[in-house]
């Protein structure tokens, strides 16, 4: 079964600065789909990014960007310019053959004004 | 495009009641899933249907779930006779069906369940 590892379990921040939250995932499949969703406090889930295993070039969504490095199950997301708005629980997620998507325990972010 | 939308958002129940939840998808979505998320942990998937047919459910929903999407439109969680450990939030999403590539799963707001 795969599995998605975070292994911070909160970090901070200041304002404007960059932050890079780790996921590591296991998985014995060759075909893949990595997310990072972002839940804000008391409001809904809404992707922050998605990366596709057959492509080498990382993802980038203004601020957001990923490292993905397939040979280490490695799939890190360095966010930019930290903003207020950017306090949130981040879950790293990833998806296989099946339609479900298999989330990690996720990582709280604080951001530091 | 009016996003996924989850009724109630909150729910308290006593201990043995049986609970109903209602999930509408984005129009046009023909997949809608639902997932279970307890507090500190990420969310865990529980079924799923494409179009009215339910396609895959995890051994987690026993059987005192039952997910059901009629029409293929909206769907209903249901829970009988709850339990205290059936406390969490009920997320459902949905996405549109890809050709050949996975599509992006849009989240709802949740349904939090409270069993005393």
């Amino acid at each position: 079964a795969q599995t998605v590892t975070q292994s911070q379990p909160e970090m901070s921040v200041q304002e404007a600065e960059t932050v890079t939250l780790s996921c590591t995932y296991d998985t014995s499949e060759s075909d893949y789909y990595l997310f990072w969703y972002k839940q804000p406090p008391s409001r809904q889930m809404i992707l922050v990014i998605r990366q596709e295993a057959y492509k080498q070039q990382n993802a980038t969504e203004n601020r957001f960007s990923v490292n993905f490095q397939k040979a280490a199950k490695s799939f890190s997301l360095k966010i930019s310019d930290s903003q207020l708005g950017d306090a949130a629980m981040y879950f790293c997620a990833y998806q296989g053959g099946s339609e479900k998507l298999v989330f990690g325990k996720g990582t709280k972010l604080t951001v530091n004004p | 495009d009016t996003g996924v939308s989850q009724d109630p958002r909150h729910k308290i129940t006593k201990r043995g009641q049986n609970v109903t939840f209602r999930c509408d998808p984005i129009s046009e979505h023909n997949r809608l899933y639902w997932y279970r998320q307890t507090l500190g942990q990420g969310p865990e998937f529980l079924t799923y249907f494409q179009n009215e047919a339910q396609l895959e459910k995890s051994r987690l929903l026993s059987d005192r779930f039952s997910a059901e999407r009629p029409k293929g439109s909206f769907s209903t969680l249901e829970i009988q006779r709850t339990e205290q450990g059936d406390s969490a939030m009920y997320l459902c999403a949905s996405s549109p069906q890809g050709e050949g590539v996975q599509e992006t799963q849009y989240f709802g707001p949740g349904t939090r369940l409270l069993v005393l």
